[in-house]
């Protein structure tokens, strides 16, 4: 089956520095990746994806990039906010079927 | 947006007991549904796919007659913990599929389950 790996475990940034979250997958038959906020106790809420037939995306603050070849995808958080410290999660999955999750990123954004 | 509703959010039991919790898709017809456990700090592990009207296919490591899993109708799955251990105690989280909206996945706001 698929295996997310996901990196680093915890990351703490200056309120407005940037944030990098990397994530690997080993199915290259994976071709949906969506990224997931996710607060204690709360369901993980989405807050980008990315197909396989487009090499990034980007939402406001929030982008996310894909390399097919060597299977990652990245997340970066530009201009960060306290209110974005949470833990976030990768996922990898064939075409929305189940969803492989990395091991999650404990973000912390100091004032 | 489309919701998917759990019930309960909350639930201690004691050792032995069995207990239910419900995932439902409130808007939409859900023909897959998938559960996953996640611990304390860790991440969400896939427990099973539960298909609409047929068997649920379970993960490698998951133990099917220990986490029995329904899925009578197009809006409703069911995952059973039986005769629950405290090594059970974990939070229990379900998404389901809206084919109708591209196949875009909701999640439940998740159960926590405490067994004593």
């Amino acid at each position: 089956g698929e295996n997310v790996e996901q990196h680093p475990s915890t990351l703490s940034v200056q309120e407005g520095d940037s944030a990098v979250i990397k994530c690997t997958y080993s199915d290259s038959a994976s071709n949906y990746f969506p990224w997931y906020k996710q607060e204690l106790g709360k369901r993980p809420q989405l807050i980008i994806d990315i197909r396989s037939n487009v090499g990034e995306k980007k939402d406001q603050r929030i982008a996310v990039t894909l390399n097919k070849t060597a299977k990652h995808f990245s997340l970066h958080i530009t201009e960060t906010q306290p209110e974005d410290s949470a833990v976030y999660f990768c996922a990898a999955s064939y075409s929305g079927n189940q969803f492989y999750f990395g091991t999650g990123t404990s973000l912390t954004v100091i004032p | 947006g489309a919701v998917v509703s759990q019930h309960p959010s909350w639930v201690i039991c004691k050792s032995g007991t069995s207990v239910k919790i419900e995932c439902r898709s409130l808007d939409f017809q859900a023909t897959t549904m998938f559960w996953y456990r996640q611990f304390p700090k860790q991440s969400l592990m896939l427990m099973a796919t539960s298909n609409e009207g047929s068997k649920a296919t379970y993960e490698q490591g998951v133990e099917k007659d220990k986490f029995l899993i329904n899925h009578a109708s197009l809006t409703l799955s069911t995952l059973t913990v039986t005769s629950a251990h405290p090594e059970d105690s974990s939070f229990y989280i379900c998404s389901a599929r809206d084919t109708s909206s591209g196949n875009t996945i909701y999640f439940g706001e998740g159960s926590w389950l405490t067994v004593v």
